[in-house]
């Protein structure tokens, strides 16, 4: 079935360093895509999200990317901080999907001091 | 923002027993809920979608007598795990959406559910 998917389950940055989070959908009908933080225990905490019209969306200290040619997204994260340790999780809703989350399999990232 | 309340944050319950979890929206009316279902080191897997007043709608392979969601008012749904068995033990997380905030989806912070 449609899936969304990550390419690295573990990404391990420097504090201060930029990190970047990939995600690749198989959904060429799903119009509208989030990015979720999760750490541990707790559920999703939404970071930003893209409408299919749009490439790129910028909000504080985050960026994503979306890619409709080959189905990518990417979430950027500038100069990266401790307290961004997290299992990150990219999220699709298919067009007519009222509100319907796709997730991918997640990423968790490790920011070392 | 937004809020979603999830209670209890936290169960440990004997197999055979039924355990049941609340999600309530707090500052607005959720029109929708959603229960999705998370095992370590996994993605969340959507269980069911819960409209206000209407049976809920679950997915693939999720036993609608095994789970059973209600979702009574527009502020609160419930899940019901009936006869929990150790399989039964993961993370349920709810999320909310409806108002002004159509579209946005609020997550409650989850229930840790451990079947002895």
């Amino acid at each position: 079935g449609e899936s969304v998917g990550l390419h690295l389950p573990t990404l391990s940055v420097q504090e201060g360093d930029n990190s970047i989070i990939n995600c690749a959908y198989s959904n060429s009908a799903s119009d509208y895509f989030i990015w979720y933080k999760q750490e541990s225990g707790k559920g999703p905490q939404f970071i930003i999200d893209i409408r299919s019209n749009m490439d790129k969306r910028q909000g504080q200290r985050v960026t994503v990317l979306l890619n409709k040619t080959v189905k990518h997204l990417s979430l950027q994260i500038a100069a990266t901080q401790p307290g961004d340790s997290a299992v990150y999780f990219c999220a699709e809703i298919p067009s007519g999907g009222y509100n319907k989350l796709i997730f991918g399999a997640g990423t968790r990232l490790a920011v070392h001091p | 923002g937004a809020v979603v309340s999830q209670h209890p944050s936290r169960v440990i319950c004997k197999s055979g027993t039924s355990v049941k979890i609340e999600c309530r929206s707090l500052d607005f009316q959720a029109t929708t809920m959603f229960w999705y279902r998370q095992f370590p080191k996994q993605s969340l897997m959507l269980m069911a979608t819960s409209n206000e007043g209407s049976k809920a709608t679950y997915e693939q392979g999720v036993e609608k007598d095994k789970f059973l969601i209600n979702h009574a008012s527009l502020t609160l749904s419930t899940l019901t795990v009936t006869s929990a068995h150790p399989e039964d033990s993961s993370f349920y997380i709810c999320s909310a959406t409806g108002g002004a905030t159509n579209e946005k989806l609020f997550f409650g912070s989850g229930t840790q559910l451990s079947v002895l």
